[in-house]
């Protein structure tokens, strides 16, 4: 199984402040075709998961440009440049280059 | 609209057996891969299974292997996860999904699965 390792677990960020969640993978993510498929994903409290990025820094549509994504291989990031309340939650890192897709443990961000 | 509804969630005891279904509308359903997803109450999200856009093709987690079986009917645009053999760690909320190269673009709101005696 692929690992994913986010970092860190919990972020308390104020509003308007930036925020930055890490994700790591213990195999590359470069697939065959040439993609790298990492997505990230928000889940509110008690709402399903919606996918924010995927293939690294591909913004889905309706997301705000304050998230973005980057990285490469086996170290991927997750940038909000100016964090706003509805942005509290969960983010996850997924990875579906693998045989299976698997998830970060996920990071609660929360205002401080 | 994507559209992903699940049902059939509920209390079972261990050992026993349930079966989900996710109503799937606002897409061609035949012509996507689909997952479950699980969820423990307060814990991360977990893959589960993944089926291939004709049935012909599933896999699975180790934890559920062999015990839960992933299908679909394409004329009913509906995917069943039959539950097997069920275990307190299973509980869960299950959420039916639907791929796209890599990735998961569209989630259901939801099942809850409760093991217990």
């Amino acid at each position: 199984d692929v690992v994913m390792t986010q970092s860190p677990l919990s972020l308390s960020v104020t509003l308007g402040q930036p925020a930055s969640i890490s994700c790591r993978s213990s195999q590359s993510l470069v697939h065959s075709d040439g993609n790298t498929y990492l997505n990230w994903f928000h889940q509110r409290p008690g709402q399903s998961p919606r996918r924010l990025i995927y293939k690294i820094s591909n913004r889905d549509s309706g997301v705000p440009d304050r998230f973005s994504g980057s990285g490469s291989d086996t170290y991927f990031t997750l940038k909000i440049s100016r964090v706003e309340a509805e942005d509290v939650g969960i983010y996850y890192c997924m990875q579906g280059t693998k045989y299976w897709y698997t998830f970060g443990q996920g990071t609660k961000l929360e205002i401080k | 609209e994507v559209q992903l509804v699940e049902s059939g969630g509920g209390p079972v005891q261990p050992g026993g057996s349930l079966r989900l279904s996710c109503a799937a509308s606002g897409f061609t359903f035949s012509s996507y891969w689909m997952h479950w997803v699980r969820q423990a109450p307060g814990k991360g999200l977990v893959w589960v299974s993944r089926i291939n856009d004709d049935g012909s093709d599933a896999i699975y987690a180790d934890s559920v292997e062999g015990r839960f079986t992933v299908t679909r009917d394409n004329a009913e645009n509906t995917l069943y996860l039959q539950m097997n053999s069920l275990r307190a760690e299973d509980t869960a909320v299950y959420f039916c999904a639907r791929d796209k190269s890599g990735s998961i673009e569209y989630w259901g709101q939801g099942t809850l699965v409760t093991v217990s005696s």
